[in-house]
């Protein structure tokens, strides 16, 4: 089945850092939803993307929908303690059902004041 | 704004007990779906339903089952209870968006179950 790379897997910066993390994909998405997800919560939705080269901001948070359809980044600028947790990247096959969304393993994001 | 509501939020259960989760989607989304994540795992999709009929099926095991009623909530079933069993189960749910496109999943704050 479709499988999602998502990397790195940890990040452990400083306050004030920029943070890039990127997933990729054995074939082509139709939609890219990054989340944050704390412990024992849901997962947050924080930014949608639906079309190849689109590039949306958040606040500090900017994601990119490759031009291949198969990758998508999140940066976080200027980075705070609040900011840390698990960022997911998730995907959607349009060939496939409604329902078929795939997650990433997740990026776990430390961040030191 | 409202959003997805989940009961209860933690559950403990013996082996081979049975246990029901419950989902209230956000008002007029018209999709429901179901993930199960273990500890340090990312979210597993289970089983999903538009309008009120299974829309797809994920690594969802036969001892499960689900279904969404009138008023749009949706309930899982959860039989003959195993230890590996121990996860948080989100329930999200989403408006398809014109084209059909999956749309924005927006996950409820989960129901941890613990059998022991």
């Amino acid at each position: 089945g479709q499988q999602l790379n998502q990397s790195p897997q940890s990040m452990f910066i400083q306050e004030g850092e920029d943070v890039s993390m990127n997933c990729t994909s054995s074939s082509i998405f139709n939609t890219w939803l990054w989340y944050k997800q704390d412990p024992g919560e849901g997962p947050v939705l924080l930014i949608a993307l639906y079309k190849a080269g689109e590039l949306t901001s958040n606040g500090r948070l900017t994601a990119q929908f490759g031009i291949t359809r198969k990758d998508s980044f999140l940066n976080i600028s200027a980075s705070i303690p609040s900011d840390v947790g698990i960022y997911f990247c998730a995907g959607h096959d349009y060939g496939g059902s409604q329902g078929n969304l795939i997650f990433g393993k997740g990026t776990k994001l430390s961040v030191k004041p | 704004a409202a959003g997805v509501i989940q009961s209860p939020r933690h559950l403990i259960k013996e082996k081979r007990e049975t246990a029901t989760l419950k989902c209230y989607p956000i008002p007029r989304h018209d999709t429901v779906y179901w993930y199960q994540q273990g500890p340090g795992q990312d979210p597993q999709f289970l089983i999903s339903f538009y309008e009120k009929m299974q829309s797809d099926k994920g690594s969802i095991p036969d001892r499960f089952s689900a279904q969404q009623f009138s008023d749009y909530h949706s309930e899982l079933n959860m039989s003959s209870l195993e230890l590996g069993d121990s996860a948080l189960y989100f329930c999200a749910s989403s408006l398809v968006r014109v084209g059909g496109n999956i749309g924005e999943l927006f996950f409820g704050e989960g129901s941890r179950l613990t059998v022991l």
